[in-house]
């Protein structure tokens, strides 16, 4: 299996502008994760789905964020507009709940945001 | 809310050393504790996962421990060597959703 897939993996917008990030969930893997990673705040949850139903987008900073998940193995994180504080590591993971509380994510190797 | 915290942000060791990597969280009710390897410019790697029931977990030279009624995971790397330079990340499970601690960066010396 390729694991879990991003892209793009590096993004340099500037401020105002749309940014889609994409994520490819491990095939079978029914639970998708969106995390941002930052140095002041390192790894935050912005919102997971489960069987392509947003289950808690709590994490989701404000309304210029909105995240989807049209089938079982797409979904994007949309930023609209951006600004510079946006700019972070935005990482996808995915898992499986089949084995209960054995269950781990796995992570893809994110994308990199820079907003100028 | 679950806060995760993990301290020091960094260490640095000489090679061959044993060392400990701690972890604290502030709500012991929790499903699982994992820690994660992240390398630089990459994702995260499960290294250990302990059930909430289970006290410790061993992969080769690395041994997982938890204290759920106190708060407390460490993380024990048995004769350190430089391709174990990486950040370690500690993360609590509560129903779905993972807490991460931020991390603790480790240099080995040659």
């Amino acid at each position: 299996d390729a694991g879990v897939i991003q892209s793009p993996r590096h993004e340099v917008t500037e401020m105002g502008q749309e940014v889609t990030l994409r994520c490819k969930p491990i095939s079978g893997h029914n639970s998708l994760f969106w995390y941002r990673q930052t140095m002041m705040r390192g790894l935050e949850l912005l919102i997971y789905f489960n069987n392509n139903v947003p289950i808690d987008d709590s994490g989701m900073p404000e309304d210029r964020f909105s995240a989807k998940m049209p089938n079982a193995s797409f979904s994007t994180l949309k930023i609209q507009p951006s600004e510079p504080r946006d700019s972070a590591v935005y990482f996808c993971a995915s898992s499986s709940p089949s084995t209960g509380t054995l269950e781990t994510q796995y992570f893809g190797p994110g994308t990199r945001l820079l907003v100028l | 809310k679950q806060e995760v915290t993990q301290i020091p942000a960094a260490l640095s060791v000489p090679e061959g050393e044993n060392l400990v990597l701690n972890c604290s969280f502030t709500d012991s009710a929790i499903y699982n504790l994992q820690w994660f390897r992240q390398d630089p410019g990459k994702g995260l790697t499960s290294l250990l996962l302990i059930q909430s029931s289970q006290r410790e977990q061993t992969s080769g030279r690395l041994n997982a421990s938890l204290d759920k009624s106190s708060g407390r995971s460490t993380l024990y790397i048995a004769a350190s060597q430089p391709g174990d330079s990486a950040t370690y990340l500690c993360a609590v499970r509560t129903n779905s959703k993972l807490t991460f601690g931020k991390g603790i960066t480790l240099s080995v010396r040659p």
